[in-house]
């Protein structure tokens, strides 16, 4: 069984600030992604940033970075220079391979509140 | 627009009722997954349909769910009996369903499912 564990259930980050999203993740499949996903109060998922578990450098997407460290099954994201626009709940999900079938397994999520 | 579609955005029914929550995948796209998300939680997988294969229903929490996806395209959620703890907001998403393990899953806006 696959499983996400996001452990701060909420973080304050000042303005112009990085900050750091846990995420820690279970699974007995070789082949995986890890997602990154970001839900405004408006309810929309939005799609941030993906790693694949056989990707050699952890990827970026602009101010998103991904910390994968896959001896320690971990897959933080690092925001870099916080806006207000950032607040908002961060969710991390897994895709497991063929075998776990193609669904996102998702953590609890994390809920980002950015202060001026 | 070209992305995930779903209907009604909202849905207040009563204790016993049946509901149908609508969802339109982005035109091309192959697989779609419902989740579910109640109040403060993470996503929970419900059912992922792909291509003509049959459906992973494994996430449907009782018989009273059941879910169709019509023509490849258009997939219907059935809620039968609704009760109070089915409360949540219903999201779909859908992807190019490729077997590779990085691909996306668009979301829609999500149905907000209340039973009194």
């Amino acid at each position: 069984a696959q499983k996400i564990t996001q452990t701060q259930p909420g973080m304050f980050v000042q303005e112009k600030e990085a900050v750091t999203l846990d995420c820690t993740y279970d699974t007995s499949d070789p082949s995986y992604g890890l997602f990154w996903y970001k839900q405004p109060s408006s309810g929309e998922m939005i799609f941030l940033i993906y790693q694949g578990s056989y990707d050699q450098q952890n990827a970026t997407e602009g101010r998103y970075s991904l910390n994968f460290q896959k001896a320690r099954k971990s897959a933080n994201l690092v925001i870099s220079a916080s806006q207000l626009g950032d607040s908002a709940m961060y969710f991390c999900a897994m895709r497991g391979g063929k075998a776990a079938g193609n669904k996102l397994t998702f953590g609890g999520g994390t809920r980002v509140l950015v202060k001026p | 627009g070209a992305g995930v579609s779903q209907s009604p955005s909202n849905k207040v029914t009563e204790k016993g009722k049946d509901v149908e929550l609508r969802c339109d995948p982005i035109s091309g796209h192959t697989a779609l997954y419902w989740y579910r998300q109640s109040l403060g939680q993470g996503l929970e997988f419900l059912i992922y349909f792909q291509g003509n294969s049959a459906p992973d229903k494994s996430g449907l929490p009782s018989d009273r769910f059941s879910a169709e996806r019509t023509g490849g395209s258009v997939s219907t959620l059935t809620i039968q009996r609704t009760q109070q703890e089915d409360s949540a907001v219903y999201l779909c998403a859908s992807s190019l369903g490729l077997t590779s393990a990085n691909l996306e899953q668009f979301f829609g806006p999500g149905t907000r499912l209340t039973v009194l």
